[in-house]
């Protein structure tokens, strides 16, 4: 079946300006993740929504970053008023499970490279 | 701070040659160590992993050795290969939080 989707696979855009950032899961996937990846860097948490429950946002560097989930499916990842450090692949992931564990693994999309200018 | 700590940053190792990655972690309450493999342009996908109660995971060339008292994990890749060239992640999870800590990441480059 379709993996993740994410899209766009690019973004540039210009400082100040807002972005959104969308991911489709894997059908009936229950989790679903956001990551962020920095050039040469590891894989840094964002924000995690567990089925209808409230999102674990602990992971959002600034009150610029906002995401939703509508109907348990599709998420968005919104950056408003981006800065250059703001550039990076920003990946998502879903999970057939409430949590990713060792029976319902993470899976995730290509990803969304976003360039701020 | 949970942590997971990987190395090397990067490797490079001779086609046949036996690659070998480590990554310690701080907390004991990780219970599931994912091995993720990325190549240019691609999200991680899952390659290898590892319950805490078991000492070593074995899938084809790639082995999972797992040291519980040192708090240390390693992946051992067999006769490496150039289609190995990948960046690999370490990963842990605490318990029930679902949410993957990752190491910082280890480029492997195979030479033919």
């Amino acid at each position: 079946g379709a993996g993740v989707s994410q899209s766009p696979s690019n973004k540039v855009t210009e400082k100040g300006k807002d972005v959104e950032l969308r991911c489709d899961p894997i059908s009936g996937h229950t989790a679903l993740y956001w990551y962020r990846q920095s050039l040469g860097q590891g894989l840094e948490f964002l924000i995690y929504f567990q089925g209808n429950s409230a999102p674990d946002k602990s992971g959002l560097p600034s009150d610029r970053f906002s995401a939703e989930r509508t109907g348990g499916s599709v998420s968005t990842l919104t950056i408003q008023r981006t800065q250059q450090e703001d550039s990076a692949v920003y990946l998502c992931a879903s999970s057939s499970a409430w949590v990713a564990s060792y029976n319902s693994p993470l899976h995730f999309g290509n990803g969304t490279r976003l360039t701020v200018t | 701070q949970q942590q997971v700590k990987q190395s090397p940053q990067s490797l490079i190792v001779q086609k046949g040659g036996i690659s070998i990655i480590n990554c310690a972690y701080e907390n004991t309450a990780f219970d599931y160590f994912p091995w993720y493999q990325q190549f240019p342009g691609k999200g991680p996908a899952l390659l290898i992993a590892i319950r805490p109660d078991v000492s070593e995971k074995k899938e084809g060339r790639f082995t999972i050795s797992f040291n519980k008292s040192a708090k240390q994990f390693s992946l051992h890749i067999m006769d490496s290969q150039p289609g190995d060239s990948a960046t690999y992640f370490c990963a842990a999870i605490p318990g029930n939080t679902g949410k993957l800590i990752f190491g910082q990441g280890t480029t492997l480059q195979v030479k033919p």
